[in-house]
């Protein structure tokens, strides 16, 4: 098993720039959630997803971050254009349905706007 | 707002000892609750899970929950310095994590 697989590992961009992280996620797992985690804000939950629909993104700081799942295996989540403020660390994670299935965590990207 | 609550840190313990990390949540209707351990640079990994009052044992490590008071608890034994890290609560039907708590454990 893989396990989550995210890409890429780091992205410094420049301001304005748009900004594409990309998220593969475990074999037979059917939820996928987005993070983003900073010192200040710790762990927050931006968007997730059930069987590739979009159930909560609540999370989504503003209409410059957007999120797709076009298939039960692959995610990406763009920011356009991107700002200073959104450098932190982004996470993707996956996991089956049921109340006793944790998360799986990719390793992240680290994403740095100058 | 769901909230979940850990306490702050950071905690430091010396090598050998028990260290206790604490974590409240707001919805009672939450019914599985997992711990993580975050090493600095990497992502946060599983630890442990809990979903009944009580304890629950793995190796050094125990979760204790109650339900009642919205409480769930880690408790990590014989405290080594490789257990050094943020160890988050997270409460599955909320899909929040707490903000962490720090520990470090002295040689």
């Amino acid at each position: 098993d893989a396990g989550v697989i995210q890409s890429p590992r780091h992205e410094v961009t420049e301001m304005g720039q748009e900004v594409t992280l990309r998220c593969k996620l475990i074999s037979g797992h059917n939820s996928l959630f987005w993070y983003r985690q900073t010192m200040m804000r710790g762990l927050e939950l931006l968007i997730y997803f059930n069987n590739n629909v979009p159930i909560d993104d609540s999370g989504m700081p503003e209409d410059r971050f957007s999120a797709k799942m076009p298939n039960a295996s692959f995610s990406t989540l763009k920011i356009q254009p991107s700002e200073p403020r959104d450098s932190a660390v982004y996470f993707c994670a996956s996991r089956r349905r049921g109340m006793n299935y944790g998360y799986t965590f990719g390793s992240g990207t680290r994403l740095t706007v100058v | 707002q769901k909230e979940v609550e850990q306490n702050s840190g950071p905690l430091s313990v010396p090598e050998g000892a028990i260290a206790s990390l604490n974590c409240t949540y707001s919805d009672r209707g939450s019914q599985s609750f997992f711990w993580y351990r975050q090493y600095s640079g990497k992502s946060p990994e599983l630890i442990m899970s809990i979903y009944s009052n009580g304890d629950k044992e793995d190796g050094r490590f125990t979760a204790q929950l109650n339900k009642a008071s919205q409480y769930v608890s880690l408790l990590i034994r014989d405290s080594q310095p490789s257990d050094s890290a943020t160890y988050l609560c997270a409460v599955i039907s909320d899909m929040r994590f707490g903000a962490g708590t720090r520990l470090t454990v002295k040689p």
